[in-house]
């Protein structure tokens, strides 16, 4: 079963705008991962965060974790041209030690 | 680059061929996964591998068939495919296999059963 899913579905906005994706996860977790993939590509890693950590930064990516609510939202400000790729969340899986599961992603679209 | 490769990039089969993907990651890795990805739905999981051995098996049906003749290389054989299997197949990689290991995505696949 579905794990992770991500909202929107799909985001348009303009470049140098701010877009925020947002992952709703069923059951407790031990961290949460965001991945890129551009178009027809494999998938990029791009952050990790704990169960025990609240925000996380890597350059323009903030990533929050709120597991009161089971969510996670994804940040990327002055958005680019080149930020337009889908998003997934992965978490790990209770009972597994290495599955992830999946969402079925955020088709982010940055207009110029 | 992320270090993995995948070949070849786009596949078109008949049901009754034998074709095979490959995957190879130049970066040490012990655990390699075979991924299947189709439009608006979630990544599914088919095979993992650690240490060249197969530890995961996500109810795939035998039409798939994975081999793993060291920790480089990932095979993935293909027969006797339904037009449901189109799809793009990615190949990835960790150190371990572990839940908190980042995995590193091969560009994919795309297969098109006919």
């Amino acid at each position: 079963s579905q794990q992770g899913e991500e909202d929107p579905q799909a985001l348009s906005i303009q470049e140098g705008e701010n877009a925020t994706m947002n992952c709703s996860y069923k059951t407790s977790i031990n961290n949460l991962q965001w991945y890129r993939q551009n178009s027809g590509r494999g998938l990029v890693h791009l952050i990790l965060i704990r169960s025990n950590e609240r925000e996380k930064h890597s350059g323009r990516l903030r990533v929050t974790l709120d597991t009161s609510k089971k969510s996670s939202s994804l940040l990327i400000t002055a958005s680019r041209a080149a930020d337009t790729a889908s998003y997934f969340c992965a978490t790990d899986r209770s009972g597994s030690n290495y599955q992830l599961i999946w969402g079925a992603g955020t088709k982010l679209i940055i207009k110029p | 680059e992320t270090g993995v490769t995948q070949t070849p990039r786009h596949l078109v089969m008949g049901m009754t061929n034998k074709k095979s993907l490959k995957c190879e990651q130049h970066l040490g890795h012990n655990a390699m996964y075979w991924y299947k990805q189709s439009a608006k739905k979630p990544l599914e999981l088919m095979f993992v591998y650690n240490f060249k051995e197969q530890t995961e098996n996500n109810s795939v049906p035998s039409r798939f068939s994975p081999e793993c003749p060291n920790s480089s290389h990932l095979f993935l054989h293909l027969h006797t495919l339904q037009p449901e299997d189109s799809a793009l197949y990615l190949c990835a990689s960790s150190q371990e296999r572990v839940r908190t290991d980042t995995q590193y995505f091969g560009p994919g696949t795309r297969l098109t059963v006919l």
